[in-house]
């Protein structure tokens, strides 16, 4: 089983600010099957990018993603109030099962 | 726009089995997708369970294969969660999701808003 672990687990920040999250796997995960989701109180998961760097659709361009092999990043540009939440990883490469990060929690400092 | 609701019961027995069914709208089971079952809950975070194609075929979390089974209604354009024996560590929110093939990926692009599941007598 490949673990996701996702640094920080919370990052405190402003609006406006820039946050970098990051995301480990524990072995080889492909670029094809690792993708990240926003989460808020009381909802779905919701997607952001996938195939480690391409933007779900509605996704706006602040939202950037990337790496390979086993290190991926997030990185949301110019925080709006909107994207405080919580991110999750996920992989869902050829070997179930697919497994997610314990996720980060983007808070308003 | 492809809507994905489940629907079952809130409340368990323990020992009991666990039976969801997710109802897609907005576009047919019996197309090129995954239809998937995640769970999450404050001790295991997000975990997923498994998923089934409109075949029939599915693949299941090797931690759950003994408990699960899932399956597919075409005519009612459903899918299906059965996990057994449940216990109190089930308790949790499942959510059912889409993993669809687009843009020469495949991606969990639509999630049902996730029902509450309880595990108690």
């Amino acid at each position: 089983e490949v673990v996701l672990t996702q640094s920080p687990d919370t990052l405190s920040l402003s609006p406006g600010e820039g946050a970098t999250l990051s995301c480990r796997a524990s072995q080889r995960v492909s670029n094809a099957f690792l993708a990240w989701y926003q989460q808020k109180p009381g909802q779905a998961p919701r997607l952001l990018m996938y195939g480690a760097s391409s933007r779900a659709t509605g996704i706006p361009d602040r939202f950037r993603a990337s790496g390979s092999g086993t290190e991926f990043t997030l990185t949301i540009n110019r925080l709006e109030p909107e994207d405080f939440a919580v991110y999750y990883c996920q992989q869902y490469g050829t070997s179930p099962p697919y497994t997610f990060g314990q996720g980060t929690k983007l808070e308003i400092k | 726009q492809v809507q994905l609701q489940e629907s079952g019961p809130g409340l368990v027995k323990p020992s009991g089995t666990l039976s969801l069914t997710c109802s897609v709208s907005g576009g047919s089971i019996d197309s090129i997708n995954w239809w998937n079952w995640v769970r999450q809950s404050p001790g295991r975070g997000l975990e997923w369970l498994g998923e089934i194609y409109h075949s029939g075929s599915t693949t299941y979390n090797p931690s759950l294969q003994s408990r699960i089974t899932m399956s597919v209604d075409k005519s009612r354009n459903t899918f299906s969660l059965r996990l057994s024996s449940v216990t109190a560590a089930d308790t949790a929110v499942y959510f059912c999701a889409r993993r669809y093939y687009g843009n020469n990926y495949w991606q969990f692009d639509h999630w049902g808003q996730g029902t509450l599941v309880t595990v108690s007598s």
